[in-house]
């Protein structure tokens, strides 16, 4: 079956430490995206990639890194710049640009010690 | 500035009713409407889509509505289930500025009553 496959489900950084969230895609997707979520709010759009070796910042990229070496993944380093990252994090895939009928893994839950 | 507005934190429907959740928008380029669903702990699922050219579009017990002069949006669900009761997000495509990816609303909370 084809999907978004987000690891880990949960995840605990320390004071000063860079976190890497895995995201990997069998959609063929050339898209991808991540998001992330706090309570009572919408989705909020952190980076994405249209293709390959390339990526853009999104609305609130301050503090996040990525990088697309292959189509399939998509990896997000919560780094220490990052003061607030309690939050879920969700990545994303479609097609074509735009987000048309993004497809969305399960999240990753990300929790300060 | 939030350019997805979704003003109904939550909605209580009776099960077998209709359920309207709304959805305003500011950003006149977007041209593109989506409903996700989302339940606690989950990556939201894809509901139904609506082109910026229609003004209906229908799928089985779900149908979107678009008023663009009013840049308003509109989910009905026919009739409500209690497995519809989860957190529904409103989202919008093609706001230009270069930009990709979903601009979301903050959701509304719809909670399905026996």
């Amino acid at each position: 079956d084809g999907g978004i496959t987000q690891s880990p489900k949960y995840l605990f950084r320390k004071e000063g430490q860079n976190v890497t969230l895995s995201c990997e895609q069998n959609l063929n997707h050339d898209a991808m995206y991540w998001y992330r979520q706090d309570p009572g709010q919408g989705l909020r759009l952190i980076y994405y990639s249209q293709i390959v070796n390339d990526f853009q910042k999104g609305d609130i990229a301050e503090g996040y890194s990525v990088s697309r070496e292959k189509k399939e993944s998509f990896p997000l380093t919560v780094t220490s710049a990052q003061k607030n990252p309690t939050a879920f994090y969700l990545c994303a895939s479609s097609k074509g640009r735009g987000g048309y009928r993004s497809a969305f893994g399960a999240g990753t839950r990300l929790s300060v010690l | 500035d939030q350019q997805v507005k979704q003003n109904s934190p939550s909605l209580s429907v009776q099960e077998g009713r209709i359920s309207i959740l709304n959805c305003d928008y500011t950003n006149s380029m977007f041209d593109y409407f989506l409903w996700y669903k989302k339940y606690p702990a989950e990556g939201p699922t894809f509901l139904i889509s609506i082109s910026s050219i229609k003004d209906k579009n229908e799928d089985g017990r779900f149908t979107v509505f678009l008023n663009k002069s009013a840049k308003h949006l509109s989910l009905h669900i026919v009739p409500s289930q209690p497995g519809d009761s989860a957190v529904y997000f409103c989202a919008a495509s093609g706001g230009g500025g270069g930009a990709d990816g979903l601009t979301f609303g903050k959701g509304t909370h719809l909670i399905i009553q026996p």
